[in-house]
This record gives structure tokens, C-alpha cells and sequence, in this order.
């Protein structure tokens, strides 16, 4: 099973700063990982696929980076409505999750 | 509108069996896989298994092979998951989503991003 380990744990940031969420996997999944955004009581909502395709209606200040084992979301001026949790996912075998991370108001 | 919504919340006991659904709208159904997402309380999410409608092929996560079962009805369009002998271990919020994006095929099987998902069914496992 491929490991995916996601960090910080949480994350406080004021709004309108940039927010950066990092996810490592413990083997190489290629470009094959996928981030999600979930707010309490709510389904996930997928963000970006191929490690950098923004999904649609996504808006242009999240992006995704990396390939291999090391991977980044940043969200480049946070809105009150992106306060939430976020996981990664590795689909590049039996897809896996991160533990995921809280992002908080500062 | 592109829709999966899922059944209502079930309270069970444990050795019942459950059938809990999602239906989709909005798109071809046998054109996409649907994958079945578990999230026990307070805890993250967790890939359980995909089925293709359109001949329902069905790939499983070793951690749930054997534990859980995907099915699919084309005439109703309609996903299922289902328990033969439900533990207290069960209790959860079950998710599915539409796989559709960035698909590629590896040894797993025919994977990609979740790009539409149901509202979660509730389901508790207590006696």
C-alpha cells in the first residue's frame, strides 16, 4: 500500500495570505494524485487531478505542483471559504488517502 | 445537471445485511466508473472499490475485498454497496463519486480523480 503523509496537520494562515499544504508518498506515483477540499458535514470536492489540473470551477488561486513522491497545493490568497480540510489522494495503484490537513483562520 | 445522490441514513445491528444506493442523473451511467468512499467518524477518507456500469467491472482495495460488495443496475442507473453480515466496525459515512478525470491505466486497474460526489449516507452499526 502506497503511504500518503500529508503536512502540517494544521495549518492557521490569515486571509488573503498564501497557504501551502505539502503530501509525500512513500513510493513514486508519477503525476497520479488528486486533492481534495472537504468543509464539515459536507461531501469532498475535488480541486486538482494530475497533480496540477485544476478541476472545473475551480478558481485560479488554487494549484497544484510536483511528480514522483513530493507534492504541493497552494492556495495564493486565502478566502474566508477555503477554510476547510484538505487531502491528497495517490491514484497511480490502489488509491490512498492522506491523513489530511485542517486549514484555520489565523 | 451532473447528480449521484446516495440513500438516507440506516441504523442497523450487528450480522444484519444492507444495501445502501446511489443514483445517478445528468450523464451516461454506463460511460464512467463509480467508486465508494468510507469515512468512519472523525477520521479521513478511505478508497473502497470502483465498478464500471457499463459491464460492471468491479475492482476492490484489498482492505475491503471480501467485506463489502459493488453492484449496479443500468436500467435504474443506480449504484450499490452492499453488507452481507454488518459489524459495529461499519459505522460510517459512505461516499460515491463519479471517477472521470485524469484517468490512467495501472496494475490496480482504470483510476483517476473523483469529480462528482453524493451527499454521504450515514450508516450506524450498534446493537
Amino acid at each position: 500500500e502506497i503511504v500518503m503523509t500529508q503536512s502540517p496537520a494544521i495549518l492557521s494562515v490569515s486571509p488573503g495570505e498564501r497557504a501551502t499544504l505539502s503530501c509525500r508518498a512513500s513510493q513514486s506515483v508519477s503525476s497520479n494524485l488528486a486533492w481534495y477540499q472537504q468543509k464539515p458535514g459536507q461531501a469532498p470536492r475535488l480541486l486538482i487531478y494530475g497533480a496540477s489540473i485544476r478541476a472545473t470551477g475551480i478558481p485560479a488561486r488554487f494549484s497544484g505542483s510536483g511528480s514522483g513522491t513530493e507534492f504541493t497545493l497552494t492556495i495564493s490568497s486565502l478566502q474566508s471559504e477555503d477554510f476547510a480540510l484538505f487531502y491528497c489522494q495517490q491514484y497511480n495503484n490502489w488509491p490512498t488517502f492522506g491523513q489530511g490537513t485542517k486549514l484555520e483562520i489565523k | 445537471e451532473v447528480q449521484l445522490v446516495q440513500s438516507g441514513a440506516e441504523v442497523k445491528k450487528p450480522g444484519e445485511s444492507l444495501k445502501i444506493s446511489c443514483k445517478v442523473s445528468g450523464y451516461s451511467f454506463t460511460s464512467y466508473w463509480i467508486g465508494w468512499v468510507r469515512q468512519m467518524p472523525g477520521k479521513g477518507l478511505e478508497w473502497m472499490g470502483i465498478i464500471y456500469p457499463g459491464d460492471s467491472d468491479t475492482r476492490y482495495s484489498p482492505s475491503f475485498q471480501g467485506q463489502v460488495t459493488i453492484s449496479a443496475d443500468k436500467s435504474i442507473t443506480t449504484a450499490y454497496l452492499q453488507w452481507s453480515s454488518l459489524k459495529a466496525s461499519d459505522s460510517a459515512m459512505y461516499y460515491c463519486a463519479r471517477q472521470s478525470v485524469g484517468i490512467v491505466i495501472v496494475p490496480a486497474g482504470i483510476l483517476g480523480g473523483m469529480d462528482v460526489w453524493g451527499q454521504g449516507t450515514t450508516v450506524t452499526v450498534s446493537s
